[in-house]
């Protein structure tokens, strides 16, 4: 059974730092894995979408890398602001027929003025 | 463009009343459709996925069910409602292996 987890849990961090959210999966047969952002009360923003045959992903000042064969992925944010708050998910996509999507329980990451 | 429209907003009912939380999806054909839910302060738990009308997967036993009676239109039930059916409940589409997920507003449910 597959199962993705989120280290660490909360993460509060100075503005302008750069920072690293980890995700690790149980089983490396995924089709992609997915990085979201979550403000409170709010729905899922996707913010990286990596297909199980790339390494990395970039859009603006975020990176995400996958290693499918040890099963992580890390998002990298570089030169954090206070508008980055929220909580970052990350989800595999897996199943026989590519269509379950699990969700790691995410990072509530806070940026101090 | 495709769009994705969930209600109600909130909704808040008491313990052993029935739940039905609606879902529909525009501007696509046969979307793989999801719903999940979210406790205070957690991740996201699959409750259902659908790869077509009529074709309910279930993740998690429980007093919920789901129904997808159009292509477009996916439900998410309950005849008796517990206190700890209490949660945010997202409804997503994707259009099929490979691609992303995107997600509804979300429903808050409490249960009193």
């Amino acid at each position: 059974k597959q199962e993705v987890t989120q280290i660490p849990a909360a993460l509060s961090v100075p503005e302008g730092e750069n920072l690293v959210l980890n995700c690790s999966f149980t089983d490396s047969a995924i089709y992609n894995l997915q990085w979201f952002r979550q403000d409170p009360g709010k729905g899922l923003t996707s913010l990286l979408l990596i297909q199980s045959s790339q390494r990395e992903q970039t859009s603006g000042r975020l990176n995400a890398s996958l290693d499918k064969s040890s099963g992580r992925s890390t998002l990298y944010i570089a030169a954090s602001q206070p508008g980055d708050s929220a909580t970052y998910l990350c989800a595999v996509r897996t199943g026989s027929s590519a269509s379950k999507i699990i969700f790691g329980s995410g990072t509530r990451l806070s940026i101090r003025p | 463009s495709q769009t994705i429209h969930q209600w109600p907003a909130t909704l808040v009912q008491p313990v052993g009343s029935p739940l039905s939380l609606e879902c529909t999806v525009e501007g696509t054909s046969n979307p793989n459709l999801y719903w999940y839910r979210q406790a205070a302060g957690r991740g996201l738990q699959l409750l259902f996925y659908s790869v077509g009308i009529g074709q309910i997967s279930s993740e998690v036993p429980q007093n919920l069910s789901a129904s997808r009676p159009q292509d477009r239109q996916f439900i998410l039930s309950s005849k008796k409602l517990l206190l700890s059916d209490s949660g945010f409940y997202l409804c997503a589409w994707s259009p099929g292996a490979g691609n992303t997920i995107y997600f509804g507003e979300g429903s808050w449910l409490t249960v009193v």
